[in-house]
């Protein structure tokens, strides 16, 4: 079964525009979860979605958005771009269900803001 | 909010020999979900192992073990017989059964393991 695909796995922006990060889940997994890491910060949750829905928001600025299509592929938008927004992005995927609902996650893209 | 503590920024241990990562954290729930996560330098986050609080046992997965204190808030992982691909960042993270957060991890900040010939 293939794992959780993330794209692209570099990019480089400058102040003030926009990005756009997506997610592809492991087939069957209908969640899906991003965080960002930085040296700073760390690991910080961004949001979660399920069935197309959010269904949890971290402590981050309207500027950080996503969505979820119906076959649960994701997308997350950072508009208006900060050099603060340089990070990894990590995407995670699980089914929803099971006890633990383990996150499986993508190898992540990494996003440098000039 | 919960919150998860890594006291020990980084760690060095030689090859074939056994290293324990701390990790504490704070909940006021009663059931909740622990995770240690392996980060290697090419960046894939990789689940080491799991423990859910209702389970008194600590959790093994062959050289990775874990004692869990949960009067005491304690995860600490325990790594037997290092080997040199073990080097990594490790992470401990928590996770509430709450269905409202269903999925978000709460991670610690992480330990730096090398390990070394």
């Amino acid at each position: 079964k293939a794992g959780v695909t993330q794209t692209p796995r570099y990019l480089i922006k400058t102040r003030g525009q926009q990005v756009t990060l997506s997610c592809s889940p492991i087939s069957g997994h209908r969640s899906v979860s991003w965080y960002q890491q930085t040296p700073g910060q760390g690991l910080q949750f961004l949001f979660e979605y399920f069935s197309e829905t959010q269904r949890n928001k971290g402590n981050f600025p309207g500027r950080f958005s996503g969505r979820q299509f119906s076959n649960s592929r994701s997308e997350m938008n950072v508009s208006t771009l900060e050099l603060g927004d340089s990070a990894l992005y990590l995407c995670a995927s699980s089914f929803w269900g099971g006890s633990y609902n383990e996150q499986f996650f993508g190898p992540g893209t990494r996003l440098t803001v000039l | 909010a919960q919150t998860v503590t890594q006291s020990q920024p980084e760690m060095s241990v030689q090859e074939a020999e056994t290293v324990t990562l701390s990790c504490t954290y704070d909940t006021s729930e009663n059931n909740y979900y622990l995770f240690w996560y392996k980060q290697p330098p090419s960046r894939q986050m990789i689940l080491v192992i799991r423990q859910e609080a209702y389970k008194q046992q600590n959790a093994t997965e062959n050289r990775f073990s874990v004692n869990f204190q949960k009067a005491a808030k304690s995860f600490s992982l325990k790594i037997s017989d290092s080997q040199l691909g073990d080097t990594a960042m490790y992470f401990c993270a928590f996770r509430s059964p709450n269905t409202g957060t269903a999925s978000k991890l709460t991670f610690g900040t992480g330990t730096r393991l090398q390990v070394t010939l």
